[in-house]
């Protein structure tokens, strides 16, 4: 079974830009939830979605923001970019809505000069 | 408000010795918890959890114990590997829905 994939792998993008980052789960898992590492504040949760709902959000400006399809991929969406994003995006998806165990992608690893 | 915390950034075990890993947590809503092991570039690879009802867990060398009471939960790897060298994190997690809020850390050096 595929694990989950996370589109791209890298991306550098300039301070003021909008980027994408796209989430494929475990087939047949619902809930995908995203999370922002970074060195100075470690994992964040940034949001989860389960059945293309936002069921939680985490503490991050509007700029952040994510969306779930009908076969359960995710996109997530960093407008008016600042250079304190930078940082390596996670995704991890879980079989359902209460599952305990989530299963983390590679991430995306985002630059922003 | 770091909620979940490992006070240790780096530990360092000789091959063949027990690694124990450390998390506190201060959010009493927590009723699950995970320790995941994290290589440079790549994401977080689920290891053990533990529920607030039990105080111990084990899965092959690994075993999660809580204590409920000192908010305190740790990680014990018997016998350690040189495969074991990883960042591990533990994670807490509260009521419905699969928010986690992760500890900052810990690197292990599992050594010859």
């Amino acid at each position: 079974k595929a694990g989950v994939t996370q589109t791209p792998r890298y991306l550098i993008k300039t301070r003021g830009q909008q980027v994408t980052l796209s989430c494929s789960p475990i087939s047949g898992h619902r809930s995908v939830s995203w999370y922002q590492q970074t060195p100075g504040q470690g994992l964040q949760f940034l949001f989860e979605y389960f059945s293309e709902t936002q069921r939680n959000k985490g503490n991050f400006p509007g700029r952040f923001s994510g969306r779930q399809f009908s076969n359960s991929r995710s996109e997530m969406n960093v407008s008016t970019l600042e250079l304190g994003d930078s940082a390596l995006y996670l995704c991890a998806s879980s079989l359902q809505g209460e599952m305990r165990e989530q299963y983390f992608g590679p991430g995306t690893r985002l630059t922003v000069t | 408000d770091q909620q979940v915390k490992q006070n240790s950034p780096s530990l360092s075990v000789q091959e063949g010795r027990i690694s124990i890993l450390n998390c506190d947590y201060t959010n009493s809503m927590f009723d699950y918890f995970l320790w995941y092991k994290k290589y440079p570039a790549e994401g977080p690879t689920f290891l053990i959890s533990i529920s607030s009802i039990k105080d111990k867990n084990e899965d092959g060398r690994f075993t999660v114990f809580l204590n409920k009471s000192a908010k305190h939960l740790s990680l014990h790897i018997v016998p350690s590997q040189p495969g074991d060298s990883a960042v591990y994190f533990c994670a807490a997690k509260a009521g419905g829905g699969n928010k986690l809020t992760f500890g900052t850390g810990t690197q292990l050096k599992v050594e010859l």
